[in-house]
């Protein structure tokens, strides 16, 4: 079945340093890619989506590439802030058939200033 | 404007009660979600409704009943609660059924005694 495998947290950074959370994933067919955040005491947010292979999804300075080849969907961003913190979700929609976000297990981001 | 918006936000109760969660979105969407996150973060999907259609139905134990009275609603009915119901429910919705982008509430943290 279709599942995804974030690096489990939680991530504790400076702020200004740069953020790798990996994120890889196992479908059948082409798969959209999505990453999500959820900000303490909120609900979740679309940070950014692809939905083809090399497609490079971007928002807010974080970005992430859908590499077919590697089935990765890794977030990046250059420089972190404190107002980063929260707790990122890499998901991917299957499409054509169960249409249904399947969900990483998150990865908790700490920035310190 | 809230997009997607659910009630309460908070709710404790004790084992045994029966319990109604509400979600309403105003973005003109066709499908609507539930999903449950554990003590864990971890995210998974329960209902689906296209057009007031059960679409998804994730083994979900039978004392769980969405109903959608029309598009913009999808309540969860909940009987008999127990121990381990205690989790967040975060509602949310996409434009149609297939790879779209899913819209989330703030989530419901649901606490049974």
């Amino acid at each position: 079945g279709n599942s995804v495998t974030q690096m489990e947290g939680p991530v504790t950074l400076s702020e200004e340093a740069f953020l790798t959370i990996n994120c890889t994933y196992t479908a059948t067919g082409y798969p959209s890619l999505f990453w999500y955040v959820q900000y303490p005491g909120e609900g979740l947010q679309l940070l950014l989506k692809a939905t083809k292979a090399d497609d490079k999804g971007s928002n807010k300075g974080f970005e992430a590439t859908y590499r077919k080849e590697t089935t990765s969907f890794h977030l990046e961003k250059g420089s972190v802030q404190v107002s980063d913190s929260a707790v990122y979700f890499c998901a991917l929609l299957h499409q054509g058939g169960s249409e249904k976000l399947v969900f990483g297990k998150g990865t908790k981001l700490t920035v310190n200033p | 404007d809230t997009a997607v918006s659910q009630t309460p936000k908070y709710l404790v109760t004790q084992m045994g009660n029966d319990k109604s969660i509400k979600c309403e979105q105003n973005l003109g969407h066709d499908t609507m979600y539930w999903y449950k996150q554990d003590s864990k973060k971890f995210l998974k999907i329960m209902f689906s409704y296209n057009n007031k259609e059960l679409i998804i139905n994730e083994t979900v134990p039978n004392r769980f009943s969405p109903k959608s009275p029309d598009k913009a609603h999808l309540n969860l009915h909940i009987n008999s609660l127990e121990l381990g119901d205690s989790a967040v429910y975060f509602c949310a919705s996409s434009q149609e059924y297939g790879p779209d982008t899913q819209y989330f509430g703030p989530g419901t943290r649901l606490t049974v005694l």
